[in-house]
């Protein structure tokens, strides 16, 4: 079946440590995304991605970076600059990211937690 | 910026009728998203609107007018499994299909 994968669900990162997060898709989408979302809050945008070996940065980018070099993958590291990574990372894909009328399909998620 | 508003939370019966709001920045703007999240869960794609008026899927309704850049989510013969948080996210044309997200509104249906 198509979907999107990341791994693993939870995550737990020492002080001052780097962590990646994976995101995979076999939907054959054009566009990559992925946000953040804190306990009882909406979702944050960080990085997106409308092409393959293309990138933006979101609304929250600082402490973060991401690639893109196949179309089925966007990796998320979360640096040890990011003061406060504890929170839901959430990775989406759309067919298209040039048009604003695609729907987003999402990942289970990754829990991120400092120890 | 494009705040997105909606209702913190809801709560009503089973069986009853909900609707939750939304308002969003109109300059711009070019169709509105709803999405369901259950706690913990991926949230999944509910509806789509571009053009005013009411779309109806089963239980579920969405209605948007552009020009007093308002939407909502109607949510009928309420069940519980529909207690979830429902998230209004709007597209602009300026920014290809990144979307920005309201906080949400979490529903809590009693019995």
């Amino acid at each position: 079946d198509g979907g999107i994968t990341q791994s693993p669900k939870y995550l737990f990162r020492k002080e001052g440590q780097n962590v990646t997060l994976s995101c995979e898709q076999n939907l054959n989408h054009d566009a990559m995304y992925w946000y953040r979302q804190d306990p009882g809050q909406g979702l944050r945008l960080i990085y997106y991605s409308q092409i393959v070996n293309d990138f933006q940065k979101g609304d929250i980018a600082e402490g973060y970076s991401v690639s893109r070099e196949k179309k089925e993958s966007f990796p998320l590291t979360v640096t040890s600059a990011q003061k406060n990574p504890t929170a839901f990372y959430l990775c989406a894909s759309s067919m298209r990211g040039d048009l604003s009328n695609q729907p987003q399909h999402f990942g289970d998620g990754t829990r991120l937690s400092i120890l | 910026g494009q705040n997105i508003d909606q209702p913190t939370e809801m709560t009503a019966t089973e069986g009853a009728i909900v609707q939750i709001n939304c308002t969003y920045q109109t300059s711009g703007f070019n169709g509105l998203f709803w999405y369901q999240q259950h706690a913990g869960e991926a949230p999944t794609f509910l509806s789509y609107n571009v053009l005013d008026g009411l779309e109806e899927k089963g239980r579920f309704s969405s209605f948007l007018s552009r020009s007093k850049g308002y939407s909502y989510l109607l949510l009928k013969e309420l069940q519980m499994k529909d207690s979830a948080s429902y998230l209004c996210a709007a597209g602009y044309k300026a920014a290809g299909n990144k979307l920005t997200f309201g906080g949400g509104t979490r529903v809590l249906v009693k019995p």
